[in-house]
């Protein structure tokens, strides 16, 4: 089945303990990217990857890292975790650059909470 | 930068009554998407709109793309309970500037 996963799904942790979110498509994807989701405020993106080893900043990356070693992986890093970032977290993939006109396929969401 | 509002934020419907959803952009759009999420879900993408005046129909959904490419809506004849979520359209240049999204409920 065509999909895109996370996980962890639902993850509670304390600021400053580094966390890796991991998402993996198995559609053979160029284009991947990670959003957050508040109330409100709709989905903004934090950091796209046009192809293995290119990866970009969106609107909001302050605070995030990820990588693209792989096609089909597309990790997203917190390396010092905050309150602030406490959100829902999509992870979505595309054929080829949102550009292009592909839709996008977007993972369950992993719901993140920093205290 | 860009800024894609969609209004209303919320709407509340009575099933078998219309609802339609706004989508205005600061600039010209590239092209739209349009996107629904159930409650507790991910996006689903719905539709792509591309030229200027299209209009696309899915079943009871009607897609309008607008003239002049800064504005869109979504139009569900005679909602059902099915149609509970938020509908969000984006811009697709580079990447995906997504609208504030309208919240739709259906009372039975």
């Amino acid at each position: 089945e065509a999909q895109v996963t996370q996980n962890p799904r639902y993850l509670i942790t304390v600021t400053g303990k580094k966390l890796t979110v991991t998402c993996s498509q198995n559609m053979n994807h160029e284009y991947m990217s990670w959003y957050r989701q508040d109330p409100g405020l709709g989905l903004r993106q934090i950091y796209y990857s046009m192809n293995v080893e290119v990866t970009d900043k969106g609107d909001v990356p302050e605070g995030y890292k990820v990588s693209r070693k792989e096609k089909r992986n597309f990790p997203l890093i917190l390396e010092s975790p905050s309150p602030n970032q406490t959100s829902l977290y999509f992870c979505a993939s595309s054929l080829k650059f949102t550009g292009s006109g592909h839709e996008q396929y977007f993972g369950p969401g992993t719901r993140l909470t920093v205290t | 930068g860009q800024q894609v509002m969609q209004i209303p934020q919320y709407q509340h419907v009575q099933e078998g009554e219309d609802f339609t959803t706004y989508c205005n952009s600061s600039t010209t759009l590239s092209n739209i998407q349009w996107y629904k999420q159930r409650p507790g879900g991910h996006p689903v993408f719905l539709i792509q709109l591309v030229k200027s005046g299209e209009v696309k129909k899915q079943k009871r959904l009607t897609f309008q793309f607008g003239e002049a490419k800064k504005n869109s809506s979504l139009h569900i004849t005679a909602t059902q309970t099915t149609d509970v979520g938020t509908y969000f359209c984006a811009d697709n240049t580079d990447k995906l500037i997504f609208g504030t999204g309208t919240r739709l409920q259906v009372f039975p």
